[in-house]
């Protein structure tokens, strides 16, 4: 199973862009990398997958180099909204590499 | 309305009860999931399913037990609750294992 490692915590200011890097070492070639948000008592929100490259949506980017052992969520000019836990989750399409890790607490102050 | 659910959202049990949490959904998807959630351990998988009367282990199975005779429901079952089970339960389902949609979550406290 591919674990997963993040930082415990970070910390940026408003408009800021913020960069939380997530280190997956024995990833396997049919794993894919997801995302997750999470504020206080709610259920995770899913933000961005991705399996090699790079891949952008409306909230975020995904930077995954070529040997795929780690990846970057890129949250670009955060606001104080953006307040969350943000988990890195590799996956496969059968479903048996589906460990969440403790994930990264990210603060924005004013 | 369409979306996943969770019953009950709080229930406070006695140790060695049996208790059972309800997940359901309305998108008819393939996958559901169920997740346990305590300080300083993040999310861990309990058991999930790929379709009806399909299912299968996850990170932390043991004194659960779970069952999926219909597509859209997918029920916990604590044999007998231990306080060590006391967390925050959450439901997901997904069309795939990639992006899974999250319940809003059930309290449990055992005492």
């Amino acid at each position: 199973l591919a674990k997963t490692t993040q930082p415990i915590s970070m910390d940026s200011y408003e408009g800021q862009e913020v960069n939380i890097t997530c280190s997956h070492n024995n990833i396997a070639t049919n794993d894919y990398i997801t995302w997750y948000q999470q504020f206080p008592s709610q259920g995770p929100r899913f933000i961005i997958q991705g399996y090699k490259t790079k891949v952008t949506n409306e909230v975020a980017s995904l930077f995954i180099p070529a040997d795929r052992k780690s990846s970057t969520l890129s949250l670009p000019r955060v606001s104080l909204s953006d307040t969350a836990v943000y988990y890195c989750l590799v996956v496969n399409q059968a479903g048996t590499a589906l460990i969440f890790g403790k994930g990264t607490t990210l603060s924005v102050s004013s | 309305d369409a979306g996943i659910t969770q019953s009950p959202r709080y229930k406070i049990t006695e140790t060695g009860r049996q208790v059972t949490l309800m997940c359901h959904q309305t998108w008819s998807h393939s996958y559901m999931f169920w997740y346990r959630q305590d300080l300083g351990h993040g999310l861990r998988l309990i058991y999930y399913s790929a379709a009806a009367d399909i299912t299968d282990k996850g990170e932390v199975p043991d004194g659960y037990v779970v069952s999926r005779s219909k597509t859209e429901n997918f029920p916990l079952t604590l044999e007998s609750a231990t306080r060590s089970q006391t967390s925050v339960y959450f439901c997901a389902s997904s069309g795939t294992t990639y992006e899974q949609y999250f319940g809003p979550g059930t309290r449990l406290t055992v005492t």
